[in-house]
């Protein structure tokens, strides 16, 4: 089955700063990459996604870039915000049953 | 209104109780699914049901049985609750064929005691 690897599990920066998450996965034939926020005592939800005939997506402050190659993608945050503060998924899937498996989770800090 | 919306929110009971967690979403996707959130923040898949059958059952404990009345419900019960369950589980729904993002549930926070 899959396996996706996220990094780091814990990540503090100065509001104003960037932030980047990585993750790697396992599969090649996994094709779909959503990320999720969560926010404490909520559950996770999607920001931004990406799909693997696409190299790079960019939402507003946050984007996401998937090298197939590698078999890695990435979360970017520009301009953190303390509102940023909250713990980031990473997913992979393929077209089984859109089942998805998680990163283990990225604790955002961001210090006003 | 809830997208997805799960009862009860808190959860705590003894151990060996039989307990049930419910599930209603109102986006008209036709998957649903649970998944267990430990300690550690880890999210992994316990089941999927699509159009009210069966499509993933992970190895999870007899103990877990999932129910779909119909697609915009999928309930939980588990049967002789053990420490090792407290956990928040989630539910989510999406469309499977579109391989679409999931719309999370809030989630329930079981406490086994």
């Amino acid at each position: 089955g899959e396996n996706v690897e996220q990094h780091p599990s814990t990540l503090s920066v100065q509001e104003g700063d960037s932030a980047v998450i990585k993750c790697t996965y396992s599969d090649s034939a996994s094709n779909y990459f959503p990320w999720y926020k969560q926010e404490l005592g909520k559950g996770p939800q999607l920001i931004i996604d990406i799909r693997s005939n696409v190299g790079e997506k960019k939402d507003q402050r946050i984007a996401v870039t998937l090298n197939k190659t590698a078999k890695h993608f990435s979360l970017h945050i520009t301009e953190t915000q303390p509102e940023d503060s909250a713990v980031y998924f990473c997913a992979a899937s393929k077209n089984n049953f859109n089942k998805f498996y998680f990163g283990s989770g990225t604790k955002l800090n961001v210090k006003p | 209104d809830t997208a997805v919306s799960q009862t009860p929110k808190y959860l705590v009971t003894q151990m060996g109780n039989d307990k049930s967690i419910k599930c209603e979403q109102n986006l008209g996707h036709d998957t649903m699914y649970w998944y267990k959130q430990d300690s550690k923040k880890f999210l992994k898949i316990m089941f999927s049901y699509n159009n009210k059958e069966l499509i993933i059952n992970e190895t999870v404990p007899n103990r877990f049985s999932p129910k779909s009345p119909d697609k915009a419900h999928l309930n939980l019960h588990i049967n002789s609750l053990e420490l090792g369950d407290s956990a928040v589980y989630f539910c989510a729904s999406s469309h499977r064929d579109r391989m679409s993002s999931y719309t999370f549930g809030s989630g329930t926070r079981l406490t086994v005691v």
